[in-house]
């Protein structure tokens, strides 16, 4: 049973191109959950999503940042025109049940240069 | 007042001893705490789960909480130097959003041979 897959597992954008974050689930889990971890912070909550419904994005920036979980496919976190600020490690986390903690993928390192 | 507090030490523990990490949240109505363990450049890693008041007990790794004083512990036993490591604390509650776990900023852990 394979672990939460995440890729690529490194990103290096230019400032202003768009990044895009893939995300498989646990099988099985149908609950995806994105989190973003800057240097020395703790990981700070963006959105949680079920198959094709975005079901809490309090935690994302309301511009240049979206993400979707398709009926087919893994989710996607999408960062538009990135800016230095958005260089940092995120981090997709699948659980068979909200009430469940989660198995975290092995992240993405975005870097903005 | 931070919704979970952890001292972001570092905390130093000769091998073979105790390790204690403290943990403590504002939402009253929590009611699913995590301890994750994250090694520098990796994801984080569930260890520890606890739903209701004492103490629960997984080989090394016992987790306390004490939901009246919004608590929640984690003792390693003979700690060992692959125990070094930052130990984030997560907590569910209503207050956070059922459908989103809130971490500490972690305390980083050295075990001293």
């Amino acid at each position: 049973n394979a672990g939460v897959m995440q890729n690529p597992r490194h990103l290096v954008r230019r400032r202003g191109q768009e990044a895009r974050l893939r995300c498989s689930p646990m099988k099985g889990h149908s609950h995806v959950y994105w989190y973003r971890q800057l240097p020395e912070e703790g990981l700070k909550f963006m959105v949680y999503l079920q198959k094709e419904n975005i079901i809490d994005e309090s935690g994302m920036p309301k511009e240049r940042f979206s993400a979707e979980f398709p009926k087919e496919g893994p989710s996607i976190l999408r960062i538009q025109q990135v800016v230095r600020g958005d260089s940092a490690a995120y981090f997709c986390a699948s659980s068979p049940d909200k009430s469940y903690g989660y198995t975290f993928g092995s992240g993405t390192r975005l870097t903005v240069v | 007042q931070k919704e979970v507090e952890q001292n972001s030490g570092p905390l130093s523990v000769p091998e073979g001893a105790i390790a204690s990490l403290n943990c403590t949240y504002s939402d009253r109505g929590s009611q699913s705490f995590f301890w994750y363990r994250q090694y520098s450049g990796k994801s984080p890693e569930l260890i520890m789960s606890i739903y209701s008041n004492g103490d629960k007990e997984d080989g090394r790794f016992t987790a306390q909480l004490n939901k009246a004083s919004q608590y929640v512990s984690l003792l390693i036993r003979d700690s060992q130097p692959s125990d070094s490591a930052t130990y984030l604390c997560a907590v569910n509650g209503p207050n956070f959003g059922n459908e989103k776990l809130t971490f500490g900023t972690g305390t980083r852990l050295t075990i001293i041979p």
